[in-house]
């Protein structure tokens, strides 16, 4: 199956400082990103879906000014939290989907997740 | 809105017996369902997918499941569980007919003692 990358695999920070998470399709083109926010024991919640090039439309609830998203190209999307807080504390684990045919499905393929962890 | 529960939140069996985990989801439209899997210290894998046709499914390493429309369930099975199935196991739902959003359920942790 396709691989998809983050970086930083784990990350301490101070409050009041903003973190970086990358997450890369290595060998395909993924015009869909989805980045996921994973507490312990329990599921998966859609923090926001970015399309290549365009806005990232934010699930509710979710602010848009404190997790931003970049989707600038077809293989790279990055989660920047600003201002972390520890409330911000959590496994963010991002998804990427690759665009093709005329399948209503086409499947997503996870990261490892990232740990981030505000002192 | 679409959602799904996972009723059995930590199942612990012996190796060789065999696994049923529940899966519920409650959306009044035609939907897709996925199992993933999730290994210690791994990321997120798909096991197996429903889409149309014979609600029997078969997925990778020897695990099945059957969407029975009406009762909106989509569960997991396996005849005999092996130590290395231990595992977190999230079922999940989209939409059919659009690429909209998974939405998971709060996952299944599996223990497999020797």
């Amino acid at each position: 199956g396709a691989v998809v990358s983050q970086h930083p695999s784990r990350v301490i920070c101070k409050s009041g400082t903003s973190v970086k998470i990358e997450c890369r399709s290595l060998d395909f083109q993924a015009t869909t990103m989805f980045w996921y926010r994973q507490f312990p024991k329990q599921s998966l919640m859609l923090m926001a879906t970015s399309n290549e090039g365009s806005k990232a439309t934010y699930e509710q609830g979710v602010e848009k000014d404190k997790f931003l998203i970049n989707h600038a190209s077809l293989t790279l999307s990055t989660l920047t939290v600003t201002s972390a807080h520890p409330e911000d504390s959590s496994f963010y684990i991002c998804s990427a989907r690759q665009l093709a045919g005329l399948s209503s499905y086409n499947e997503q393929f996870f990261g490892p997740g990232t740990r981030l962890t505000v002192l | 809105a679409q959602s799904v529960s996972q009723h059995n939140h930590h199942v612990i069996l012996s190796e060789a017996a065999s696994l049923e985990l529940g899966c519920n989801y409650s959306y009044g439209g035609t939907v897709n369902l996925f199992w993933y899997v999730q290994y210690p210290g791994q990321h997120l894998q798909l096991l197996l997918k429903y889409f149309s046709g014979d609600p029997l499914v078969k997925g990778i390493k020897g695990f099945e499941a059957e969407f029975i429309k009406s009762k909106f369930s989509f569960n997991l099975r396996k005849p005999s569980v092996q130590w290395s199935d231990t595992a977190e196991y999230f079922c999940a739902v989209k939409r059919a007919g659009t690429a909209s959003k998974l939405t998971f359920g709060t996952g299944t942790r599996l223990q497999v003692t020797l």
